[in-house]
Order: structure tokens, then sequence, then C-alpha cells
């Protein structure tokens, strides 16, 4: 069964800080890894997707990393504004042999607090 | 573009009374669908997945039941609510199995 686990669970910068959130998967078959941004109260908003045969990809200020075969991915995050508090969730796609329906199996998030 | 609704936003219920919740997206046709609850400390769960019009799985025993009544519509059912099914429901579409995901705003569902 996969697992996915995220490391911190919680992190406080100040602002222009760059920092690294993790996430680490414990089955290594997977199609993709998906990062997610989720504000208080709200749904989830896509980040980044990186596929299985990739090992970065990047938008704007965010870059993320997948490294599969040791079933881990991280996301950096450059000069860290305020606007970027938010919970960050890592959610993986199994490759079920086929048969995996786009079924996500997500972390538990870091909560990230950028401070002025 | 496509875009992904869901409503209502919140939802107070008492004990008991029937539940619905609605989805839909638009832009896009024979998207796979899901509904998630994302429960405090929990993170969160996939409920049900739909791959069609008609076909509905799920992914956990429960109180709650799914409809696909047509392509981009997928509904969240309860016929009587327990305290424990308050959380927060998310749905979700993909064009295909594999590919990217996206969320809808949610829905914060009290049971009292």
């Amino acid at each position: 069964k996969q697992e996915v686990t995220q490391i911190p669970a919680a992190l406080s910068v100040p602002e222009g800080e760059n920092l690294v959130l993790n996430c680490s998967f414990t089955d290594s078959a997977i199609y993709n890894l998906q990062w997610f941004r989720q504000d208080p109260g709200k749904g989830l908003t896509s980040l980044l997707l990186i596929q299985s045969s990739q090992r970065e990809q990047t938008s704007g200020r965010l870059n993320a990393s997948l490294d599969k075969s040791s079933g881990r991915s991280t996301l950096y995050i450059a000069a860290s504004q305020p606007g970027d508090s938010a919970t960050y969730l890592c959610a993986v796609l199994a490759n079920a042999g086929g048969t995996s329906y786009g079924k996500l199996t997500f972390g538990q998030g870091t909560i990230l607090t950028v401070h002025p | 573009s496509q875009t992904i609704h869901q409503w209502p936003a919140t939802l107070v219920q008492p004990v008991g009374s029937p539940l619905s919740l609605e989805c839909t997206v638009e832009g896009t046709s024979n998207p796979n669908l899901y509904w998630y609850r994302q429960a405090a400390g929990r993170g969160l769960q996939l409920l049900f997945y739909s791959v069609g019009i008609g076909q509905i799985s799920s992914e956990v025993p429960q109180n709650l039941s799914a409809s696909r009544p047509q392509d981009r519509q997928f509904i969240l059912s309860s016929k009587k609510l327990l305290l424990s099914d308050s959380g927060f429901y998310l749905c979700a579409w993909r064009r295909g199995a594999n590919t990217e995901a996206f969320f809808g705003q949610g829905t914060r569902l009290t049971v009292v």
C-alpha cells in the first residue's frame, strides 16, 4: 500500500528566504507526482505535475524535483513571500498495472507561514 | 478552458437528514471524476470515483453514495447523515487516468 509522508509538518520562515518542502513515498511504481497548494477553507490548486520519467518541473518561483528510485520529491520555493503562506500537499498516482483510475494518495501536508 | 464547480460552499445539517452535494465540470467531455473527504488531521481520503456515466466505484464502506447522471455531473448523497460525516468534501476531475488532477473549491459539511 502506497504511503506518502511530508516533512516538515509546519514551517515558519521570514520573507525572502528560499525553502524546501519534502515528500517521500513508499512505492516507487508511480505514474506521476503532483504538488498542490491549499489556502484555509479552500480547495486544492495544482502547482506542478511531474511525470515518472521526468526529474523536475518549474513554474515561476517554484521548482519540483522527483527521484523515483528513492521515493522522494522536493518542492523548492525561491524568494518566499507572505502570499505563499498556505498548506502544501503532495500526491502520487500509483502505477497499478493500468488500473489506478487516477486515484491519488496524499501526504498530510506542510503548513507554511511566511512572515513579513 | 475547463472549470469545476461545487455547491454549496457550506452546509449545516442535522443528524438523520439527507444530503446532496453537486459537482459539475465545464469545458471537457468524459472526465474521470472523484469525491474526496478531508477530515482534520487525517488528510484527503478518496471516497468515490467514476470513469463514465453511471459507473461508480466506492473506495471505502460508509454512509454515503455517489451518482453520475450526466457526463460532467457528479453527485454525493446520503439518506441519513451521521455526525461522523462532517468534513470538507472535495470534487476533482482529470482528463484521463494519468493526467493532471484539478479540484473544486470544496463543501464544508457540519452535521449537528
